[in-house]
């Protein structure tokens, strides 16, 4: 099940740019995880920002999260080649409900 | 982080015929264990949950039938295409999800029904 918009749906930058990808969900959640995949693999977990968390950081992660928006935001500083890949935003909703929710995703192409 | 092990990584077999897929958990006890499906460019469709003994519960659209899925220790669960047909070709994915952890996937499977 689909709930969360990612923008952009692809993003092509330079090596040592910074990129930002923006996540949207809908209904109230326990925490939103960030996730990377490289083509035709399994899922990475980069980080996870609770509720009641407003921002986070994870070497040249940086997530931000707006609750009264429903928003967040990945932010990759100082791009790498390596960092070419697809990224999901996941929500867990609040409750007991294990399921996460995901966004379609961003690609992104660092280009060296 | 916690390690998940999924295989076979890719499988290729005839129409008619049944795969299982194995998702471990290696390093923590996963209670509740989901099963994705991936299209190409595109993102995870859940398939179904599955909580340590007991049966899983299956998205809308998915055919319980079609796509079994036994979770029957907390360190291990199965999905089997019974009956593949080249439209079930497809990324398949597992997660696996501890009492109080994040979800950590495995390698995925790349099914091709020929």
């Amino acid at each position: 099940s689909q709930q969360g918009e990612e923008d952009p749906q692809a993003l092509s930058i330079q090596e040592g740019e910074n990129a930002t990808m923006n996540c949207s969900y809908k209904t109230s959640i326990n925490n939103l995880q960030w996730y990377r995949q490289n083509s035709g693999r399994g899922l990475v977990h980069l980080i996870l920002i609770r509720s009641n968390e407003r921002e986070k950081h994870s070497g040249r992660l940086r997530v931000t999260l707006d609750t009264s928006k429903k928003s967040s935001s990945l932010l990759i500083t100082a791009s790498r080649a390596a960092d070419t890949a697809s990224y999901f935003c996941a929500t867990r909703g609040a409750g007991n409900n294990r399921k996460l929710i995901w966004g379609l995703g961003t690609s992104l192409a660092v280009n060296p | 982080g916690a390690v998940v092990s999924q295989h076979p990584s890719w499988v290729i077999c005839k129409s008619g015929t049944s795969v299982k897929i194995e998702c471990r958990s290696l390093d923590f006890q996963a209670t509740t264990m989901f099963w994705y499906r991936q299209f190409p460019k595109q993102s995870l469709m859940l398939m179904a949950t599955s909580n340590e003994g007991s049966k899983a519960t299956y998205e809308q659209g998915v055919e319980k039938d079609k796509f079994l899925i036994n979770h029957a220790s907390l360190t291990l669960s199965t999905l089997t295409v019974t009956s593949a047909h080249p439209e079930d070709s497809s990324f398949y994915i597992c997660s696996a999800m501890g009492q109080n952890t994040e979800a950590f996937f495995g390698q995925g499977t790349r099914l091709t029904v020929v």
